[in-house]
């Protein structure tokens, strides 16, 4: 079973406006929320996570919003540019575990 | 430059071939995996390592297998390629196993296709 649920599957947004990418968990243990970036052709990179004790992080026009009592956690990209149009994975896990459990990854297409 | 490095780029198979997908990485990381990505499904683990002579299995091992002799070395074989493994595959590496800090490294991937 997907240990974490991702949606939409695909976002089309205008150059300028703001992107918003949403992730659910039920494994209350999972205390690090990554999110990965990649471009066509390439791996995924690290973007951006964040841990519990937060309920926001922000670095430059990506922030991560998170909802603890909720189990969500979501990622606004500001100021959306062509150049952001890429596909987005988040991840959740804990510390001690083996390896990161990743959604199903958005596509996000910025129009001009 | 340091990184992962995953060869081939592409390759096509017959179904019931084997095949070794190469992964090596210079940067000293104790963490390896390897991934599929499929469209819809994300990435999803095959294999994972936490040091030489160390493997597991993740969440879709069947047809593949792993060995880590090195720290820098950790290669996917097929054992008989069938249609349902075509795939890009990926191969990370990290400090630690959840890539807290600087996260996974990612290679640039392995298009496989079984005809």
């Amino acid at each position: 079973q997907q240990q974490v649920k991702q949606s939409p599957q695909s976002l089309i947004v205008q150059k300028g406006g703001i992107s918003i990418i949403n992730c659910a968990y039920e494994n209350t243990a999972f205390d690090y929320f990554p999110w990965y970036q990649q471009f066509p052709g390439k791996g995924p990179a690290l973007l951006i996570a964040i841990r519990p004790d937060v309920s926001e992080k922000k670095e430059g026009r990506f922030t991560i919003s998170f909802n603890k009592s909720a189990k969500q956690f979501s990622l606004h990209i500001m100021d959306s540019q062509p150049g952001d149009s890429a596909t987005y994975f988040c991840a959740a896990s804990n510390r001690g575990a083996n390896n990161l459990f990743f959604g199903t990854g958005t596509r996000l297409t910025v129009i001009p | 430059n340091a990184g992962v490095t995953q060869t081939p780029k592409f390759q096509v198979l017959k179904t019931g071939q084997s095949m070794t997908l190469q992964c090596a990485q210079d940067m000293n990381h104790e963490y390896m995996s390897w991934y599929r990505q499929d469209p819809g499904m994300g990435l999803r683990l095959i294999h994972y390592s936490v040091g030489a002579g160390i493997t597991d299995q993740g969440e879709v091992p069947n047809g593949y297998n792993v060995s880590r002799s090195t720290t820098e070395d950790f290669p996917l074989r097929l054992l008989s390629a069938a249609p349902s493994q075509t795939s890009v595959y990926f191969c990370a590496s990290s400090y630690s196993s959840i890539g807290l800090l600087y996260g996974y490294t990612f290679g640039s991937g392995t298009r496989l296709t079984v005809v």
